[in-house]
C-alpha cells in the first residue's frame, strides 16, 4: 500500500513553454502533498507543501508564480512550471502523507529538461 | 553545520560485507526516516522510526533519541544495494516537513 505515482517520468520542453507534472496517491487519501526539487548530486530541496483544497505554502526563495501548485483532490496534486527556462531543468519529486500521520510516501520523480 | 549529518559521505564495500551508515541530528525530532535512492532517481522509504530498532530483511535501523543518533545497517551486502541512502528527520516544528541529510553514496562491488 501507500503508492505514489508521477506523470510524466521524463519531459523535454522548449524554453518559454509550460509543463505540468502530476502526482497521484493511488491507494490512499493524501491530505498533504510535498513538492521537491533535486539538483545533481544534491539532496532534496522542499519547494512547497500543499493541503487538499487550500493554497500551497511555498518555501523561501521559490517563486509561486513560476511553480504553480494545485491540490484539488485527495489523490491528485499538480505542479506546473510556467514559462520554463533551461535553469528549471531538474528532477522533481513529490511525496504524500495521510491526515494525522507523519510518514511521507515518495513518487518516482519527473526529470524535466528545458531546451 | 547542517541539522542532519550523515557519515560516511561515500562508502565502497565488497559483496557480503556488513555496512553501517550513521546519521546524527542536532534538533528535536518526532521521527526519523531512512530513504534509498537508486540511480534512476526514485526514492524508496526503508524505515520510519522514533525509538528502538526496526528490521526488514537484511536491513536494520536503530535510533538513540538521547544521543540524537541513528544507524542503518546492511548485512550481507549485495551489488543491488548500491544506491544513495538518505537520513531525514521530522522535526515537528512544521508538521510533516522533513529535514534531509546530504546522503551516503554506497557502492557494493561483486
Amino acid at each position: 500500500g501507500a503508492v505514489v505515482s508521477q506523470h510524466p517520468s521524463r519531459v523535454i520542453c522548449k524554453s518559454g513553454t509550460s509543463v505540468k507534472i502530476e502526482c497521484r496517491s493511488l491507494d490512499f487519501q493524501a491530505t498533504t502533498m510535498f513538492w521537491y526539487r533535486q539538483f545533481p548530486k544534491q539532496s532534496l530541496m522542499l519547494m512547497a507543501t500543499s493541503n487538499e483544497g487550500s493554497k500551497a505554502t511555498y518555501e523561501q526563495g521559490v517563486e509561486k508564480d513560476k511553480f504553480l501548485i494545485n491540490h484539488a483532490s485527495l489523490t491528485l496534486s499538480t505542479l506546473t512550471v510556467t514559462s520554463a527556462h533551461p535553469e528549471d531543468s531538474s528532477f522533481y519529486i513529490c511525496s504524500a502523507s495521510r491526515e494525522g500521520f507523519y510518514e511521507q510516501y515518495f513518487g518516482p520523480g519527473t526529470r524535466l529538461t528545458v531546451t | 553545520k547542517n541539522e542532519v549529518e550523515q557519515s560516511p559521505q561515500n562508502l565502497t564495500a565488497q559483496e557480503g560485507e556488513f555496512i553501517t551508515i550513521n546519521c546524527s541530528y542536532s534538533v528535536g525530532i518526532s521521527a526519523l526516516h531512512w530513504l534509498q535512492q537508486h540511480p534512476g532517481g526514485g526514492i524508496v522509504s526503508l524505515f520510519m522510526l522514533s525509538s528502538g530498532k526496526k528490521k526488514h530483511g537484511r536491513l536494520i535501523a536503530t535510533i538513540n533519541i538521547q544521543e540524537k543518533h541513528s544507524s542503518l545497517h546492511i548485512t550481507a551486502s549485495h551489488p543491488r544495494d548500491s544506491a544513495v541512502y538518505i537520513c531525514a528527520v521530522y522535526t515537528g516544528s512544521s508538521y510533516g516537513k522533513l529535514t534531509f541529510g546530504q546522503g551516503t553514496i554506497l557502492t557494493v562491488h561483486p
